[in-house]
């Protein structure tokens, strides 16, 4: 079955540093997203992302974060100067078309910013 | 502001009992509702999804939904070991862009 696979599944970062999260959605899907998970707490909508360009974006997601589609293949989630607050799990996921029918999630990537 | 609630837990049942897991939203505008089943430190796995009131079965599962008491339900029978994990529940609005998450279930099912 497709799935959609993210790198790495752990970084470690100082705070004030940028890291850049990778992701694989499935090959024929065509709308992209990113969700948080901060350690206890509830999944987190932070962006989505259609046709190269931002769909929607939560509160979340202010100036530090972007988001790339830079080939055909990855999905990418930039924060440029990372806080110990966002350390989580982040979240990939990817669907076919606007009709949701309950998307993909990827493994994720822990985040820890130290 | 959208809210989903869900009773954290955790919700202990036997083997082989039927879990009730309840989740409650406060947008009106909601138009398609999804359980979604998380390990510990694993990923949402989507498990069903529902968008017109009634009940909708797949398996041991059971989605319910009441629109006009803005309530939806997952039923699992016959309960395993390895169902213990974190039920999610999530709704959309008519954009259908993004999910917004309860916080979530945690579920116990004892051998």
């Amino acid at each position: 079955e497709p799935e959609v696979t993210q790198t790495p599944s752990h970084q470690v970062t100082q705070m004030g540093q940028e890291v850049i999260l990778r992701c694989v959605p499935i090959s024929n899907h065509l709308y992209f997203y990113w969700y948080r998970q901060i350690l206890g707490q509830k999944v987190e909508f932070l962006v989505s992302f259609y046709n190269n360009e931002i769909s929607e974006k939560s509160e979340i997601f202010d100036d530090q974060f972007s988001v790339e589609r830079p080939d055909g293949s990855n999905f990418t989630l930039k924060i440029r100067s990372t806080k110990l607050e966002d350390s989580a799990m982040y979240f990939c996921a990817s669907n076919r078309d606007r009709q949701n029918y309950g998307y993909t999630f990827g493994s994720g990537t822990r985040l820890t910013v130290v | 502001q959208k809210e989903v609630e869900q009773n954290s837990g955790p919700l202990s049942v036997p083997e082989g009992a039927i879990a009730s897991l309840n989740c409650t939203y406060s947008d009106r505008g909601s138009q398609s509702f999804f359980w979604y089943r998380q390990y510990s430190g694993k990923s949402p796995e989507l498990i069903m999804f529902i968008y017109s009131n009634g009940d909708k079965e797949d398996g041991r599962f059971t989605a319910q939904l009441n629109k006009a008491s803005q309530y939806v339900s997952l039923l699992i029978r016959d309960s395993q070991p390895s169902d213990s994990a974190t039920y999610l529940c999530a709704v959309t609005d008519n954009a259908g862009n993004m999910l917004t998450f309860g916080g979530g279930t945690r579920l116990m099912v004892k051998p």
